[in-house]
C-alpha cells in the first residue's frame, strides 16, 4: 500500500530533551516535506527536501533540522524541544516537482506536547 | 514569500445548499492551487487543484476558479452533504514544490 508513515504518532516530552520524528514514504517520491499545524495559522511549512543530500528552509525554519541520507526518509530532528513547538506535524510526500500530477501525500501526523 | 489569506474562517451551510471559499495570494509567480480537506482527526487529502493556465476546473460537486489579474482564487461545493463537513485549506506555490497554505475553513453542513 502506498503511504507516509510517520513515528511517533503522539509525544510528550519536557523542555531540551532532544527527539526525532521519523517520516518514511514507500512510493518512491523524489520531494519530502515538514508542516506544523496550529488553530488559526494553517498548515507552515518547516522544512523541505527536493532529493537526497538536498534540503531547504521553509517558513518557520526556527529550531527544527532535518537530514534526506535516503530517499525513503526525512526524519524531523528537534534538538532542544521548548513548548513554543507544541504541535500537530505532518510530513508529505510528492513526485518530482513539476510533473503534471504533484499531488502531495501526508502522513498521519504526530502530536507533540513539549512541557 | 508567499502569503496566502482564505475567508470565511467558518462556514455553516444547510445540506444541499453550495458553500464557498475564497482565497488571495500575493506573489504573481504562483501558477499552481490546490485544495486539501481535512476531516476531524485525519490528514488533509488532495481533493482538486488547478494551474495558472487554466480559469476553471470542475470535478462533480466541486469546482475552482482562479483569477489571475485580481490574484484569488475560490473553491465552490454544491448540494452539499454531510460527508463534506471539514476543514478545507488553499494553498499556492511557484514551481510545484513550496506550498503557502491559508490558514483554513470549517465548513458545517446541516442536516
Amino acid at each position: 500500500e502506498a503511504q507516509v508513515t510517520q513515528n511517533p504518532r503522539y509525544l510528550i516530552t519536557v523542555t531540551g530533551k532532544k527527539l526525532t520524528v521519523t517520516c518514511s514514504q514507500n512510493m518512491n517520491h523524489e520531494y519530502m516535506s515538514w508542516y506544523r499545524q496550529d488553530p488559526g495559522l494553517g498548515l507552515r511549512q518547516i522544512y523541505y527536501s527536493m532529493n537526497v543530500e538536498v534540503t531547504d528552509k521553509g517558513d518557520v525554519p526556527e529550531g527544527y533540522k532535518v537530514s534526506r541520507k535516503e530517499k525513503r526518509n526525512f526524519p524531523l530532528i528537534l534538538e532542544s524541544p521548548s513548548p513554543n513547538q507544541t504541535s500537530l506535524y505532518f510530513c508529505a510526500s510528492s513526485l518530482k516537482p513539476g510533473q503534471a500530477y504533484n499531488e502531495q501525500f501526508f502522513g498521519p501526523g504526530t502530536r507533540l506536547t513539549v512541557l | 514569500g508567499e502569503n496566502v489569506e482564505q475567508h470565511p474562517s467558518t462556514l455553516s451551510v444547510q445540506e444541499g445548499d453550495s458553500a464557498v471559499i475564497k482565497c488571495t495570494y500575493s506573489d504573481s509567480a504562483s501558477n499552481y492551487f490546490p485544495w486539501y480537506k481535512q476531516e476531524l482527526g485525519k490528514r488533509p487529502q488532495l481533493i482538486i487543484d488547478i494551474r495558472s493556465n487554466v480559469g476553471e476546473k470542475k470535478d462533480q460537486r466541486i469546482a475552482v476558479t482562479l483569477n489571475k489579474t485580481a490574484k484569488h482564487f475560490s473553491l465552490h461545493i454544491t448540494e452539499t452533504q454531510p460527508e463534506d463537513s471539514a476543514v478545507y485549506f488553499c494553498a499556492a506555490s511557484m514551481g510545484d514544490y513550496k506550498l503557502s497554505f491559508g490558514a483554513g475553513t470549517t465548513v458545517t453542513v446541516r442536516a
